[in-house]
């Protein structure tokens, strides 16, 4: 079981052009998140989607979209890059169904926007 | 807004214990969540704490109150690995998580 898997690992990309991180999980869970970590401040979501066909914005949607067509992938889409979107990129998934619902982590994508 | 404070960064000796201070000011609570993460690694669920008082697992305890808005993570018999960044996060009144921006615990032999 790989749990929740991330692609890629690290990505240079150029300002102006467009980038999918994907983001795929096998717990059959409902609800995932992306969120995106910079130093000094926590984690801050992006995007959610609490079931398959749904998604919400969080924190700070600007400049990203999501989609999730079904319960196991969840891709992230920069439409045209810019420097500030340079970050480490987590997806992660929980059940969604529980009170106590504990979130579980992909391995991280590490952008860098020139 | 809402707002969870933590200390940026801790130090402590290996074989000690040490106890990390969370504060938080959230629009509603359902929870409140521990996580460690490593260096270049993703956070792992460490602890959930949704009534008052203390939770233990094995080296781990975490400590709720919630009319203070403040919990703690207490780490016993400290080893070298326990060295990581902790993060406290809280389930706001819309079941989001809200972040700690992380405590970075560096464990000294």
């Amino acid at each position: 079981i790989a749990g929740i898997t991330q692609a890629p690992t690290s990505q240079i990309l150029a300002a102006g052009r467009r980038m999918t991180l994907r983001c795929t999980q096998d717990m059959r869970h409902n609800a995932m998140y992306w969120y995106r970590q910079d130093l000094g401040l926590g984690l801050r979501l992006i995007h959610y989607s609490n079931t398959a066909g749904t998604t919400g914005k969080g924190e700070v949607p600007d400049g990203y979209s999501v989609s999730r067509a079904n319960t196991d992938d969840f891709p992230l889409t920069l439409a045209s890059a810019v420097p500030s979107q340079t970050s480490v990129y987590f997806c992660a998934s929980s059940d969604g169904t529980q009170d106590r619902d504990e979130q579980f982590f992909g391995p991280g994508t590490r952008l860098t926007v020139l | 807004g809402q707002n969870i404070d933590q200390p940026t960064e801790m130090t402590a000796t290996e074989g000690a214990i040490v106890q990390i201070n969370c504060t938080y000011q959230t629009s509603g609570f359902n929870g409140l969540f521990w996580y460690q993460q490593h260096a270049g690694e993703a956070p792992t669920f460490l602890s959930y704490n949704v009534l008052d008082g203390l939770e233990e697992k094995g080296r781990f305890s975490s400590f709720l109150s919630r009319s203070k808005g403040y919990s703690y993570l207490l780490l016993k018999e400290l080893q070298m690995k326990d060295s990581a960044s902790y993060l406290c996060a809280v389930l706001d009144s819309n079941y989001q998580l809200i972040w700690g921006a992380g405590t970075k615990l560096i464990i000294k032999p």
